[in-house]
């Protein structure tokens, strides 16, 4: 059973346009992660967030980058000026606890991001 | 700088064969994730090992962790095909907030 699950599955965009990734969790998870990753390489940390705010942010997370929970449930990415090297694929993970007693990250299936 | 290294980062071999990857870390930590991936999928877990000496195995995959030595293996017994895909290991960060990745084992099986 998934834990989470995101929208849409393939987001293409001109360089510039403003696109935004969705994640649904299945259950109430306090505590999302975005993570991002290019084809073919390693995963990298985003952002971590924890009762509406952010807990972390990685160097990769400039002011082009926000996060919020705008109705409670859904998490949002939000890039606001795309740039074709932000093509990759983000996937948002959550757990039930947060930090060394978070455990277990789960993913969802992922957004793949295409800037043209 | 934190890290996180998996050797070997590509690896091809036959059914029936056993092998095994490496993971070591330069954190602190004293929990280690695996997970796998699928071209093009998501990533799914597979084991979290939660302390030292910890082993836990699912099948034909067999994960332990030696916190001492910052390092983590994940064993292949017999492959099968159906066990192809990138195999990565992750480690909490200092601050507590995030994981951290080792690069990927492409794993191939080949029939």
């Amino acid at each position: 059973e998934p834990e989470v699950t995101q929208t849409p599955s393939h987001q293409v965009t001109q360089m510039g346009q403003e696109v935004i990734l969705r994640c649904v969790p299945i259950s109430n998870h306090l505590y999302f992660y975005w993570y991002r990753q290019i084809l073919g390489q390693k995963v990298e940390f985003l952002v971590s967030f924890y009762n509406n705010e952010i807990s972390e942010k990685s160097e990769i997370f400039d002011d082009q980058f926000s996060v919020e929970r705008p109705d409670g449930s859904n998490f949002t990415l939000k890039i606001r000026s795309t740039k074709l090297e932000d093509s990759a694929m983000y996937f948002c993970a959550i757990t039930y606890r947060q930090g060394r007693l978070g455990g277990t990250q789960y993913f969802g299936p992922g957004t793949r991001l295409t800037v043209l | 700088e934190l890290k996180v290294e998996q050797n070997p980062l590509f690896l091809s071999m036959q059914e029936g064969k056993n092998y095994t990857i490496y993971c070591n870390y330069s954190t602190t930590s004293d929990r280690l994730y695996w997970y796998r991936q699928d071209p093009g999928k998501s990533l799914e877990s597979l084991f979290v090992l939660l302390s030292n000496g910890a082993v836990k195995q699912e099948g034909r995959l067999m994960a332990s962790l030696d916190t001492k030595a910052r390092l983590s293996t994940l064993h292949i017994t017999a492959a099968v095909h159906d066990l192809s895909a990138t195999y990565f290991c992750a480690v909490d960060g200092d601050s507590n907030y995030q994981l951290i990745w080792g690069a990927g084992t492409k794993l191939i099986i080949k029939p």
